[in-house]
């Protein structure tokens, strides 16, 4: 049973416009979300955070938005860049334990 | 480059056999986590370590293991290998446990099993 889902697979955006990633959670005990970025042949690298606090993070040209009522989060990237090609993953854990729980990433292809 | 090194890169092995993945954590953190990340699917969480002690367990086979030694690497020992056991391994590290940490990745071990 998929805690975290992304249910995009990929996404394709032209370059300079609005990129919004979206992720749905179940567990309603997730306490902080983040999102991690991943190129080719690289490992995942951290991107941006969320406490279930806020509903609002921003760094940047990136953006992540909660929805605790929904249980819905977003990455929103703006402007995007050619350089933001890559793999999305959202994950989200639970403070009772030290897991952090994936979803199964957005492809996201930036048009030039 | 994250400071994570796992070794070897890539590893050909046929169904039945047994091996084993390193990871050298970032310099000063203490903690070390495998993840499997299969085909179509996410990165699944294994195991954590924290400066030589089990922390916490994911979705990990019986038939696989891992420890940190007090160099504070970390080894995931895979047996009895099955296809499905194909997958990239990835190992993460931060300074302290904890979900809200910030962890690193290395590069990943691609394992193909025939």
């Amino acid at each position: 049973d998929q805690q975290v889902k992304q249910n995009s697979p990929s996404l394709s955006v032209q370059e300079g416009r609005i990129s919004i990633l979206n992720c749905d959670y179940t567990n309603s005990m997730f306490d902080y979300f983040l999102w991690y970025k991943k190129y080719p042949a690289e490992g995942p690298t951290f991107l941006i955070s969320i406490s279930s606090i806020k509903d609002k993070n921003e760094d940047g040209r990136f953006t992540v938005f909660l929805n605790k009522s929904a249980k819905h989060l977003s990455l929103h990237i703006v402007p995007s860049q050619p350089g933001d090609s890559a793999v999305y993953f959202c994950a989200a854990s639970d403070n009772r334990d030290d897991k952090i729980i994936f979803g199964k990433g957005t492809r996201l292809h930036i048009l030039p | 480059d994250s400071g994570v090194t796992q070794t070897p890169k890539h590893l050909i092995t046929a169904t039945g056999q047994r091996v084993t993945l390193r990871c050298s954590p970032r310099s000063g953190d203490l903690s070390v986590y495998w993840y499997q990340q299969s085909l179509d699917q996410g990165l699944q969480f294994l195991i954590q370590y924290y400066n030589g002690e089990e922390r916490a367990k994911g979705n990990i086979l019986e038939r696989f293991s891992a420890q940190q030694f007090p160099d504070l690497h970390s080894e995931l020992n895979l047996s009895s290998l099955e296809l499905g056991d194909s997958a990239l391994y990835f190992c993460a590290s931060s300074v302290t446990p904890g979900a809200h940490n910030e962890q690193f990745f290395g590069p990943g071990t691609r394992l193909t099993v025939l």
